[in-house]
């Protein structure tokens, strides 16, 4: 297995643009999730889902982030529109019932 | 809220010896706890998962305790390598409504040869 995919890897855009990122879970695993990651606030859950739904989006900083699952195998994490203080690693992870999280490689973004 | 520590200073220890990392969490009483390690520039890597009715789990090299009482975990790595330099990051599981992972910042570690 390739393991949980994320593209792109690295992403520069200006402020306001829209960003959106993307995740390929592991092939059977049932539970998806998105986390940032920064020097200062380490690594904050955003938004899991189970099944392909979602189930817990309190970590959503605020309405310009917004989260898609159509099916088992694809999900993204859309910002509109990104501002500075975004700039972070976004992880992808999922895991099959049970078992410990496998994370992507990440996105590193920065917004300019 | 609920709370996580873990050292914030890096771990410097000699290539052999054995590295203990400790995580402290407050204000809840997680079901399980899972260590993770992220080399940088790369996403975390699952180690090892501890349930509340364990006290201690072993992985080749790798050992952790879990004290529901103290509200703590010891993660120890025997006859450390430089190999295993890392920052290695505790999650307890938070029940509060929704299942889900709360990760401390983590510990650095560096093994010096």
């Amino acid at each position: 297995d390739a393991g949980v995919i994320q593209s792109p890897r690295h992403e520069v855009t200006e402020m306001g643009q829209e960003v959106t990122l993307r995740c390929k879970p592991i092939s059977g695993h049932n539970s998806l999730f998105w986390y940032r990651q920064t020097m200062m606030r380490g690594l904050e859950l955003l938004i899991y889902f189970n099944n392909n739904v979602p189930i817990d989006d309190s970590g959503m900083p605020e309405d310009r982030f917004s989260a898609k699952m159509p099916n088992a195998s694809f999900s993204t994490l859309k910002i509109q529109p990104s501002e500075p203080r975004d700039s972070a690693v976004y992880f992808c992870a999922s895991r099959a019932q049970g078992d410990g999280y496998t994370f992507g490689s990440g996105t590193r973004l920065t917004v300019v | 809220s609920q709370k996580i520590e873990q050292n914030s200073e890096a771990l410097n220890i000699q290539e052999g010896k054995t590295a203990t990392l400790t995580c402290n969490y407050t204000n809840y009483s997680p079901a399980y706890l899972q260590w993770y390690r992220q080399d940088p520039g790369r996403g975390p890597v699952f180690l090892l998962l501890i349930r509340e009715n364990e006290k201690e789990k072993r992985k080749e090299r790798l050992k952790v305790t879990f004290d529901t009482t103290l509200k703590q975990s010891l993660f120890h790595i025997t006859a450390s390598q430089p190999a295993d330099s890392a920052t290695y990051l505790c999650a307890p599981l938070f029940s509060g409504g929704y299942n889900k992972l709360i990760f401390g910042a983590g510990t650095r570690l560096a093994v010096h040869p």
